[in-house]
This record gives C-alpha cells, structure tokens and sequence, in this order.
C-alpha cells in the first residue's frame, strides 16, 4: 500500500460544477495537510494548508482533514475553467513529506 | 506565501554538456531544499534534500555525480547535471522548505526548469 493515494483522474466537470478531490493516507504520524495546484509546464503552487481535524474555507476552495478516517479532500465550489489544472495533495511530519500522485482536472466552459 | 524562484526557465543545450539550475528562496531563509524532476503528465519524482551547509541526501537510484547539489547559503541551492543527455530532458523543479514558526511545515515550490537535451 502507497503511503498517500489519490485519484489520478483525469477528472472532467462542467463550469460551475463543485469539485471534490480527495486523498488517502496510511501514516497516522501526519500532523500537516496541504493542497498544491499545478498547471502545465508551472510549479505546484500552495493553495491550502491544515493542521487539525475539520473544515478550512479559503473562498472558493475548503480544505476538509479526517484524522480518523486518514482522509482529505478538497472541494472547489463554482467550478472555473481557471480551475483546470493538477492538484497534489502533500502531508508530512518532522523532516517526513509525502506527495499524493495529483488528480488531474478539466473544467468545461 | 514565501516566494521561490528558479533560473534559467528554459534550457536547451548539446548532449555532453552540463547545465546549472539556480534556485533561491527570495523573502525567506531556507536551511532545507528538495530538487524533484517531473515528466510530462507524470508526478514529481523528489531527486534530493539539500541541507545548506551539507551534503546533499539523494533517493535511491539517482547518481550523485550525474547531479550535484550545491546548498552554500540560506537562499541558494544549485543544481548541476553533468555531461547531460538526451534522457535528462525533463522538467526540474526545486521547492524550500519554510518552517512559520514551528507551527507548520509545509514547501513552496519553484516555477519549474525544463530541459531538452538534443
């Protein structure tokens, strides 16, 4: 079992659409969660990142941490073609930083 | 965020050469670098950690001598690809590590450099 998994996609919503993206994690030790967005040919970009169990919103994106179920998601409301990119979950611990695969994300104006 | 920038953005050069990739932390001081290559539609791929002041520490199977790493200050790491060659092409990305006081971790990225090795 891969220590982070994540949907590859790729995954195609129409404008407007919510978007859930969402990892999977096996290491109980990950104190840190974040969301990187990345568009073609650019370097991930941090969009969010959490700390505890629960609910971060940052305007159109929110941030959800399940310690319990060792699960994350991130959904973006009112889906965007601007929105189309790659997004890689990363998580760490002390000196321990793990990316998930990314999930790749079309937005059909 | 912490701003990361890499130079050059784009490099082609003649197998056998070597190319150097610059990466510096512009508004924060990083004593931790990660250099990572990424292929097309593929995911980053972590090369190496670069402590500044020591040795790099690659992952296993990259060749420490085909990439050198070089972290001589808080705000610059180098990343060197000896006598390059057509498998090198890739896409090369450098990321710094920014602890905000103690409370999180996390790592800001480069824009990214791609080489072509004809």
């Amino acid at each position: 079992q891969k220590e982070v998994e994540q949907d590859p996609g790729p995954l195609s919503v129409p404008e407007g659409a919510i978007v859930s993206l969402n990892c999977t994690y096996s290491n109980s030790a990950f104190q840190y969660f974040m969301w990187y967005r990345q568009y073609s040919r650019k370097g991930p970009e941090l969009l969010m990142y959490t700390y505890s169990s629960g609910n971060k919103e940052d305007g159109r994106f929110t941030a959800q941490v399940d310690k319990s179920s060792k699960y994350i998601s991130l959904f973006i409301r009112d889906s965007q073609p601007s929105d189309s990119a790659t997004y890689l979950c990363a998580m760490s611990y002390g000196q321990n930083f793990v990316f998930g695969p990314g999930t790749r994300l079309s937005v059909l104006p | 965020g912490a701003v990361v920038s890499q130079h050059p953005s784009r490099v082609i050069c003649k197998s056998g050469t070597s190319v150097k990739i610059e990466c510096r932390s512009l508004d924060f001081q990083a004593t931790t670098m990660f250099w990572y290559r990424q292929f097309p539609k593929q995911s980053l791929m972590l090369m190496a950690t670069s402590n500044e002041g020591s040795k790099a520490t690659y992952e296993q199977g990259v060749e420490k001598d085909k990439f050198l790493i070089n972290h001589a200050s808080l705000t610059l790491s180098t990343l060197t690809v000896t006598s390059a060659h057509p498998e090198d092409s890739s896409f090369y990305i450098c990321s710094a590590r920014d602890p905000l006081g103690g409370l999180t971790d996390t790592q800001y990225f480069g824009p990214g450099t791609r080489l072509t090795v004809l």
